[in-house]
């Protein structure tokens, strides 16, 4: 059973900032919270991963409140090629990872 | 991070047959997973395999109809044996990515057709 909840899909304009959140409400204070994106035709990709507050890199931006029952994924200024499956997961080092539905983002001209 | 070589890419396959994917990594990885992604779902776990053992299998998955290969800490073959069509699906494995995150590196995966 995955431990995450997201919304199916998403729709979005290119140059917008596009926020994807994710519900984790039985996180395990030694879970990790990763984010991943998968294009048509392609294995997931690791976009981002964050434990608590926030973390940012050149792709992309993860909050996670003190709680950390959520995470929320900021993508900024979005591009039609950042149309894609996000994955949210949590998981506790190398162990077998549990995927969710995933968000479907659609980016339009 | 790990890459990982996945092949083949694609393949159209006979009800009834087998068909044997291949993960060559290019660093000595402990575990390694096999993954099922159905036509528009999201991703199911078969096995984790690691080195000079028994794959465990997941609910749903037996060895009799996915065996899996470990012989080394850099590579691994899942075999989809006696084909049906309810088989078509992109099968990837995947591995630790290493560096400082516990993310994961995907193979870019075999798509299965089976007709």
């Amino acid at each position: 059973l995955a431990k995450t909840t997201q919304p199916i899909s998403m729709d979005s304009y290119e140059g917008q900032e596009v926020n994807i959140t994710c519900s984790h409400n039985n996180i395990a204070t030694n879970d990790y919270i990763t984010w991943y994106q998968q294009f048509p035709s392609q294995g997931p990709r690791f976009i981002i991963q964050g434990y608590k507050t926030k973390v940012t890199n050149e792709v992309a931006s993860l909050f996670i409140p003190a709680d950390r029952k959520s995470s929320t994924l900021s993508l900024p200024r979005v591009s039609l090629s950042d149309t894609a499956v996000y994955y949210c997961l949590v998981n506790t080092g190398f162990q077998k990872l549990v995927f969710g539905t995933g968000t479907r983002l659609l980016v339009s001209p | 991070s790990a890459v990982i070589s996945q092949k083949p890419s694609r393949d159209i396959c006979q009800r009834g047959t087998s068909l044997t994917i291949q993960c060559q990594v290019d660093s000595q990885v402990t575990m390694m997973f096999w993954y099922r992604q159905q036509p528009g779902q999201s991703l199911t776990l078969i096995a984790t395999a690691n080195q000079g053992s028994e794959a465990t299998y997941e609910s749903g998955f037996v060895i009799d109809k996915f065996p899996i290969s470990r012989p080394n800490l850099t590579f691994s073959t899942l075999t989809v044996s006696n084909m049906s069509p309810e088989d078509s699906s992109i099968y990837l494995c995947s591995v630790e990515a290493g560096g400082q995150t516990n993310g994961y590196t995907f193979g870019s995966g075999t798509r299965l057709t089976v007709v």
